[in-house]
């Protein structure tokens, strides 16, 4: 059973840069076949997806968030991670990874418990 | 914003059939990309509960089944009950926004 947990920081001050690892347990990122995406959800909304990577290294994101965002991976430690820049309160959201399907427009099979990312000075 | 239009609510009794709508548009659901329906009960994560237009994962209860047709698609809920109460969310692929894109949602309510 595969399973992926969301750790870093819960709050960041406006301006700097958020910074997440998913940690995935069950299953080798590095065995290749899916892709791995992070998804947030602002308070009482809806979701939003914020990119993938490949465990190649190849990376996709949202082109909305494309200017800020920045998704690694270790395939050593099996994680991969998020980088998002210049925060702002509108970017206070509960953050999540997930695994992608096997092909590109796969489904998210698996996900991350969550984890509440506040933007505050 | 969302470009996969949902139904804010909907409602049924213990053993009712309800329907949830996704209407989308030809740049998603009517460019053929399948949609995936996800259950998220209170204060957890999203769970996969049926992915390409109607298939369901390893244990998701037969009473969840999918459709879809031209730019909508369509979860059902037969012999609803009290543990279904949730939000759910409609997923595709957006080729004109080159992005994943999610429903706006619908909470289920049993009443």
């Amino acid at each position: 059973q595969v399973q992926l947990q969301e750790s870093g920081p819960g709050l960041v001050k406006p301006s700097q840069t958020l910074s997440l690892t998913c940690t995935v347990s069950g299953g080798s990122i590095s065995s290749g076949g899916y892709y791995w995406s992070w998804i947030r959800q602002h308070p009482g909304k809806g979701l939003e997806w914020i990119g993938y990577i490949y465990y190649s290294g190849s990376t996709y994101y949202n082109p909305s968030l494309k200017s800020r965002v920045t998704i690694s991976v270790d395939t050593s430690k099996n994680q991969f991670s998020l980088k998002l820049s210049s925060v702002t309160a509108a970017d206070t959201a509960v953050y999540y990874c997930a695994r992608g399907g096997a092909t590109i427009t796969g489904p998210f099979d698996y996900w991350g418990q969550g984890t509440l990312v506040t933007v505050s000075s | 914003q969302s470009v996969l239009t949902q139904p804010p609510s909907v409602s049924g009794a213990p053993g009712q059939r309800v329907t949830i709508s996704c209407t989308g548009s030809s740049s998603n659901i009517g460019a053929g990309y399948d949609v995936h329906w996800y259950q998220q009960l209170p204060g957890t994560a999203p769970k996969l509960l049926i992915y390409g237009n109607s298939n369901r994962p390893s244990g998701v209860p037969d009473r969840f089944s999918g459709s879809k047709s031209g730019t909508s698609a369509s979860l059902a809920i037969t012999g609803l009950q009290a543990e279904d109460e949730a939000d759910y969310y409609c997923q595709s692929y957006d080729s004109s926004l080159s992005r994943y894109v999610f429903g706006t949602g619908t909470k289920v309510t049993v009443l």
